[in-house]
């Protein structure tokens, strides 16, 4: 499985874009991108998957560059509610293997 | 369509008990996977089953075990307890149609205490 590197935690205001990288040198050539969104106490919900280039949904958007070393999670206009552990995983569905995650605080 | 159904919501044990968590994946979901969230470990897969067989293991000792019945339903259980084995346990299920990048869904888990 290939390992993933992100950051620790990230601060923002309310109405603001937060970007999430994620680094993950060893990606394998049939390997997807998945992040997750987590609150406390609760089980992580999927937001996003993507394999190349963009993907954009009603939640986020996905941008992956051409060589797949890294990928990067935006979050427009980011509300209260948004403050949750954002994992990136890369891999197997079915043996996911989360990270520590990046800790997003919202502030007002 | 309901969700992924996980009972108990929270359990307290005592040290050298056993406990049986289970989960009732969404229907037409043959893959359910487990998996032990500590604040010091964070989230770790225990092991994933698909049409009740066991397809994957993680890195857990043998007090850890589970099964999948014929309706995809699936518990989990943990013998001997130990205080270490306090967490969050979540479950989660797939579709698993062949893409192997499927979405997970996630229940909202059985907080263990072990005292």
């Amino acid at each position: 499985l290939a390992k993933t590197t992100q950051p620790i935690s990230m601060d923002s205001y309310e109405g603001q874009e937060v970007n999430i990288t994620c680094s993950h040198n060893n990606i394998a050539t049939n390997d997807y991108i998945t992040w997750y969104q987590q609150f406390p106490s609760q089980g992580p919900r999927f937001i996003i998957q993507g394999y190349k280039t963009k993907v954009t949904n009603e939640v986020a958007s996905l941008f992956i560059p051409a060589d797949r070393k890294s990928s990067t999670l935006s979050l427009p206009r980011v509300s209260l509610s948004d403050t949750a552990v954002y994992y990136c995983l890369v891999g197997d569905d079915y043996k996911l293997s989360f990270g520590a995650g990046t800790t997003v605080t919202v502030r007002a | 369509k309901a969700g992924v159904t996980q009972t108990p919501r929270y359990l307290i044990k005592t040290r050298g008990q056993q406990v049986t968590l289970s989960c009732s994946p969404i229907s037409g979901h043959r893959s359910v996977s487990w998996y032990q969230q500590t604040p010091g470990q964070g989230l770790q897969f225990l092991f994933e089953y698909f049409s009740e067989t066991q397809r994957n293991k993680g890195n857990f000792p043998g007090r850890f075990s589970g099964r999948q019945f014929s309706n995809s339903r699936s518990e989990m259980n943990v013998s001997t307890l130990e205080l270490g084995d306090s967490a969050l346990y979540l479950c989660a299920s797939s579709t698993l149609t062949g893409d192997k990048n499927t979405e997970a869904f996630f229940g909202q888990g059985t907080r263990l205490t072990v005292v």
